[in-house]
């Protein structure tokens, strides 16, 4: 049974510091990883896809690595802003296409 | 039209009673996914449909249910509501159950008293 789990389950930093959020998981047969931002009381915002068969994605501040063969995952964000302040969720797919999600990660940007 | 759209957003109901939700997936979207999120949680895989049909179920009673329709729009039925079907509804969905990720709509906040 494939179990996520990320670390720290909270985290706070103040603005401009570069960070990592870290997310590990028990089976290494996933389809993908991949990462999302909740803002509180709201939904899931899709920030990076990793493919099973890919190193790392990027997007603005944002990167995310997959290192199958060690079950982990990374999300690092650069130059924090107040405005990155949200739950951060890793989540892994399984073939059946069904996520797993990790419990999240609560940062908060202090300005 | 774009996204994944949920109702109601909100919903209070008494235990014992039956509810019904609403998504409406994104254009083009053969594959919807349901999620509950109880508070400090991360989302659990309740069921998913593609073309109509269930797909793969998560560790839920059949109480929940679910039905999906020809417009690709979806409804999840929960029956004999418990205080612990207390939680955040999240609705999902993905071109043909492909592993190009999904897009999740807003939520459903149930809460049962």
């Amino acid at each position: 049974k494939q179990e996520v789990t990320q670390i720290p389950a909270a985290l706070s930093v103040p603005e401009g510091e570069n960070l990592v959020l870290n997310c590990s998981f028990t089976d290494s047969a996933i389809y993908n990883l991949q990462w999302f931002r909740q803002d509180p009381g709201k939904g899931l915002t899709s920030l990076l896809l990793i493919q099973s068969s890919q190193r790392e994605q990027t997007s603005g501040r944002l990167n995310a690595s997959l290192d199958k063969s060690s079950g982990r995952s990374t999300l690092y964000i650069a130059a924090s802003q107040p405005g990155d302040s949200a739950t951060y969720l890793c989540a892994a797919m399984e073939y059946g296409n069904k996520l797993v999600f990790g419990a999240g990660t609560i940062l908060r940007v202090k300005s | 039209e774009t996204g994944v759209t949920q109702s109601p957003t909100h919903l209070i109901k008494t235990r014992g009673q039956q509810v019904t939700l609403r998504c409406s997936s994104q254009s083009g979207h053969n594959t919807v996914s349901w999620y509950q999120q109880a508070l400090g949680q991360g989302p659990q895989f309740i069921f998913q449909y593609y073309r109509e049909e269930e797909n793969g179920r998560g560790n839920f009673p059949p109480r929940f249910s679910g039905l999906q329709f020809p417009n690709y729009s979806s409804e999840l039925n929960v029956n004999a509501l418990e205080l612990d079907d207390s939680a955040l509804y999240l609705c999902a969905s993905s071109l043909d159950r492909s592993s190009y990720g999904y897009t999740f709509g807003s939520g459903t906040r149930l809460t049962v008293v």
